[in-house]
């Protein structure tokens, strides 16, 4: 098993680009999820998916969006990155048992300039 | 609402040092508590997990209990070694709805030889 995968490692953009962030998984996980760590702020949670096209707002979802065609993927989409974006982004999945582990992908380094 | 504070860092240790980390909770249902590590360039892993009161999760050296009279779950660890340095992150998890993970703002400990 690879586990959760993200690509890219890491990406720079300008303000008003956009892009997508890629996160896969192959452990059959439902429920899988967008996070951004910033300093001093732990990680805060952006976008959840409870399983194929289920997806709800956590945190601090303004700015980003998802989908979730297949149990495998869950991209994030900025659609107008601003520099208030610039974080490292993580992506996580675990099935739906409620006290189960979480498993993280490595992280994606975002920079808007 | 539900949130995680984490003693302030960064915290640093001579190797073999003992090591309290300690973190308290708020939450408005009844949690699931965890330990998660975060090692240089990589993303989060969990380190130890306890589920219901009085229970005490352990690995690697590693301790914690889970202290509902006090709203508690400190990290504990005998000796400290060089490979112990990392971020060390306490979070909680509600079973009903999302069950999404709520992070401490994270403990970044270094252990010198």
């Amino acid at each position: 098993n690879a586990g959760v995968t993200q690509t890219p490692k890491f990406q720079v953009l300008k303000t008003g680009q956009s892009m997508t962030l890629q996160c896969a998984q192959d452990m059959n996980h439902e429920y899988m999820s967008w996070y951004r760590q910033d300093p001093g702020m732990g990680l805060r949670l952006i976008h959840y998916s409870v399983g194929a096209g289920i997806t709800d707002q956590g945190e601090v979802p303004n700015g980003y969006n998802v989908s979730r065609s297949t149990t495998e993927d869950f991209p994030l989409r900025l659609l107008s990155a601003a520099p208030s974006q610039t974080s490292v982004y993580f992506c996580a999945s675990k099935t739906s048992g409620g006290t189960d582990t979480q498993y993280f992908g490595p992280g994606t380094r975002l920079t808007v300039l | 609402g539900n949130s995680v504070t984490q003693m302030e860092g960064p915290v640093t240790l001579s190797e073999e040092a003992f090591l309290t980390i300690n973190c308290t909770y708020t939450a408005t249902g009844y949690p699931s508590l965890f330990w998660y590590v975060q090692y240089p360039g990589e993303g989060l892993q969990l380190l130890l997990k306890a589920t219901k009161a009085d229970d005490k999760g352990s690995n690697k050296g590693f301790e914690a209990t889970y202290r509902k009279e006090t709203t508690s779950f400190h990290l504990e660890k005998g000796s400290v070694q060089v490979s112990d340095s990392a971020v060390y992150f306490c979070a909680l998890t509600i079973l009903q709805g999302a069950q999404k993970l709520v992070f401490g703002q994270g403990t970044r400990l270094t252990i010198n030889p």
